[in-house]
């Protein structure tokens, strides 16, 4: 099955600044790439995808990246706020199956 | 209803018991999935279903069942559960196949003691 690894684990940014998160994955047939925004408590809701015929994707502060000959992905936020906070999963489609990455807690420090 | 829902809320399981958590959603969506999460682990796919009356297994299907007789409704059954099966368990569905926006119920906090 698909491996995806994700890091860092945490990431502490000051407000404004920018977050980045890294992610590879193992299947070369893997399709279909999400990123999941999970706040404390709560259910894991989509911010972002792209597909592997796309190489970057980009929604107001969110953008992702992906590179295929590499088997990574990253998501990039800009000008963090406090709502931003949250733990964010990376995720590879094979086979009908979503295998996800482990997460990053963020913290964005005021 | 709106969206997804799961039931119950919450559970404390003595091991050895059968448990069926259940899963509903409005939005006619042909497939539906079992996730559980734990603490540095992620979600973990159990189950899945691309359509009603067919299923599939995930990355951690054992000790775990399920069934999809309609287009709404998706439980999920441990059949003898144990500790080691105490998770929040997390429904989702989404239109078609998994390559399009999944949405998540609420999800489901089981302890099995």
């Amino acid at each position: 099955g698909e491996n995806v690894e994700q890091h860092p684990s945490t990431l502490s940014v000051q407000e404004g600044d920018s977050a980045v998160i890294k992610c590879t994955y193992s299947d070369s047939a893997s399709n279909y790439f999400p990123w999941y925004k999970q706040e404390l408590g709560k259910r894991p809701q989509l911010i972002i995808d792209i597909r592997s015929n796309v190489g970057e994707k980009k929604d107001q502060r969110i953008a992702v990246t992906l590179n295929k000959t590499a088997k990574h992905f990253s998501l990039h936020i800009t000008e963090t706020q406090p709502e931003d906070s949250a733990v964010y999963f990376c995720a590879a489609l094979r086979n009908y199956k979503l295998s996800f990455g482990a997460g990053t807690t963020v913290t964005v420090r005021a | 209803i709106a969206g997804i829902t799961q039931a119950p809320t919450s559970q404390i399981l003595a091991a050895g018991r059968r448990m069926t958590l259940r899963c509903t959603q409005d939005m006619r969506h042909n497939a539906m999935y079992w996730y559980r999460q734990d603490l540095g682990l992620g979600l973990r796919l159990i189950h899945y279903s691309n359509t009603a009356g067919t299923t599939g297994k995930g990355e951690v299907p054992d000790g775990y069942s399920v069934s999809r007789a309609n287009t709404d409704d998706f439980p999920l059954t441990l059949a003898s559960a144990v500790p080691s099966q105490t998770s929040v368990y997390f429904c989702a569905s989404s239109e078609q196949g998994a390559g399009n926006e999944q949405f998540f119920g609420p999800g489901t906090r089981l302890t099995v003691l």
